[in-house]
């Protein structure tokens, strides 16, 4: 069965912190990697990895993925509030939909 | 360039009872699927549609349907509500590849459903 997994499922840190989420995953006919954001109801793309060892970059976040142990990192440098929301990983399989993990729920303490 | 629209935004029903929602996809997009996201999970996937038609389907009970219309736009109906049926239904819109897979989804804000 595939399966996405994200740890930790939650994290307090205070503005300024970096964190690192995790995401790995179990799936046949991989095609991508995603990450998503969601504050409140509406998850907001952030990221799409195909291939590994490229690290893309966004402002304050990066992500890169590991196709050979099968997992993604999710960075944040010099959290703020703003940040505080769940982030989604999803895999994309060949022939199929997204699988999603269950979240990391974030919270960024002034 | 409007992005994806569900509607109801909140609705309360009863067990027994049946639910029609609703979903407009991004302008230029001719994909959506459907899931169904309970507090404190991830999105799981329901079905989704293309060229009206249920082209790949979740792990979900034939208690959920659906329907695409020649305009894109497309429905969520569920019949015989369970209380576990409570959750945020979240439509996303993608463009179809000819390669057979998903392309990146962009999601409505949802529809919170309750089932007393």
């Amino acid at each position: 069965e595939d399966k996405v997994v994200q740890s930790p499922l939650s994290l307090v840190v205070h503005e300024g912190d970096t964190v690192t989420l995790n995401c790995s995953y179990e799936v046949t006919n991989f095609r991508s990697l995603l990450w998503y954001k969601q504050e409140k109801k509406a998850p907001t793309f952030l990221f799409m990895l195909t291939s590994s060892g490229i690290e893309k970059k966004s402002g304050r976040l990066s992500s890169i993925l590991d196709k050979k142990e099968l997992f993604s990192i999710l960075n944040i440098t010099a959290t703020q509030t703003g940040d505080s929301a769940i982030y989604l990983c999803a895999v994309s399989i060949y022939g199929q939909n997204f699988v999603f993990g269950p979240g990391t729920r974030l919270s960024v303490l002034p | 360039d409007a992005g994806v629209t569900q509607s109801p935004t909140h609705l309360i029903k009863t067990r027994g009872q049946q639910v029609t929602l609703r979903c407009s996809p991004k302008s230029g997009h001719d994909t959506v699927s459907w899931y169904q996201q309970a507090l404190g999970q991830g999105p799981q996937f329901i079905f989704q549609y293309y060229e009206e038609e249920e082209r790949q389907r979740g792990n979900f009970p034939d208690r959920f349907s659906g329907h695409q219309f020649p305009n894109y736009s497309s429905e969520l109906n569920v019949n015989a509500l369970l209380l576990g049926d409570s959750a945020l239904y979240l439509c996303a819109s993608s463009l179809a590849t000819l390669a057979g897979y998903t392309g990146e989804l962009f999601f409505g804000e949802g529809s919170r459903l309750t089932v007393l």
